[in-house]
């Protein structure tokens, strides 16, 4: 089935600790994009790439880091987790001539 | 800083009457999209509107965009309990295009 896969689903994760959540998809989409998701504040952009060896930054790119190795793989980096970065992660992707977003499920992260 | 800002922040209404969203932004689009979320879920698209384009439908979807007053309405007709759910609008800005900003979103919900 063609679509975005993320992992991990969840995890928990002790402040400092260093963590990938892994984003994959199948479409071959050339951008690709990570959001978080917090209550009252909907989904921030936190880096993006255009495509495969690109990348941007987003509205909240601080604390984390992504790279684009080839087309189908985005994944994106924290490099020393803390508490605020408890959040939904969700990685997205898109058809640049058809605009719209296709979206993962999401991994559920949880800094303590 | 959010580009869409939604109204209402929630919405409970009984299954067969419509629902009606509304979306605001701030600077010029390219075009404005809609986006269901389910609880625990990830984000499916629901309809695109381009910045020329004024009212679009799709099945018991109808979309309006007025540019000139920078909003857009998400009409949903007959509504049914599996409506149920958060939604969202998303601007391709005209100044950074192909990078969605998301609204905070609507939460419907639908009793049977």
């Amino acid at each position: 089935i063609a679509g975005i896969t993320q992992a991990p689903t969840s995890q928990i994760l002790a402040a400092g600790r260093r963590m990938t959540l892994r984003c994959t998809q199948d479409m071959r989409h050339n951008a690709m994009y990570w959001y978080r998701q917090d209550l009252g504040l909907g989904l921030r952009l936190i880096h993006y790439s255009n495509t495969a060896g690109t990348t941007g930054k987003g509205e909240v790119p601080d604390g984390y880091s992504v790279s684009r190795a080839n087309t189908d793989d985005f994944p994106l980096t924290l490099a020393s987790a803390v508490p605020s970065q408890t959040s939904v992660y969700f990685c997205a992707s898109s058809d640049q001539d058809r605009g719209s977003y296709t979206f993962g499920s999401g991994t559920r992260l949880t800094v303590v | 800083s959010q580009q869409g800002e939604e109204d209402p922040q929630a919405l409970s209404i009984q299954e067969g009457e419509n629902a009606t969203m509304n979306c605001s932004y701030k600077t010029s689009i390219n075009n404005l999209q809609w986006y269901r979320q389910n609880s625990g879920r990830g984000l499916v698209h629901l309809i695109l509107i381009r910045s020329n384009e004024r009212e679009k439908h799709s099945g018991r979807l109808r979309v309006t965009l007025d540019t000139s007053k920078k909003s857009s309405s998400l009409l949903i007709t007959a509504s049914r309990a599996a409506d149920t759910a958060s939604y969202f609008c998303a601007t391709d800005r005209s100044s950074n295009t192909g990078k969605l900003i998301f609204g905070q979103g609507t939460t419907l919900q639908v009793k049977p």
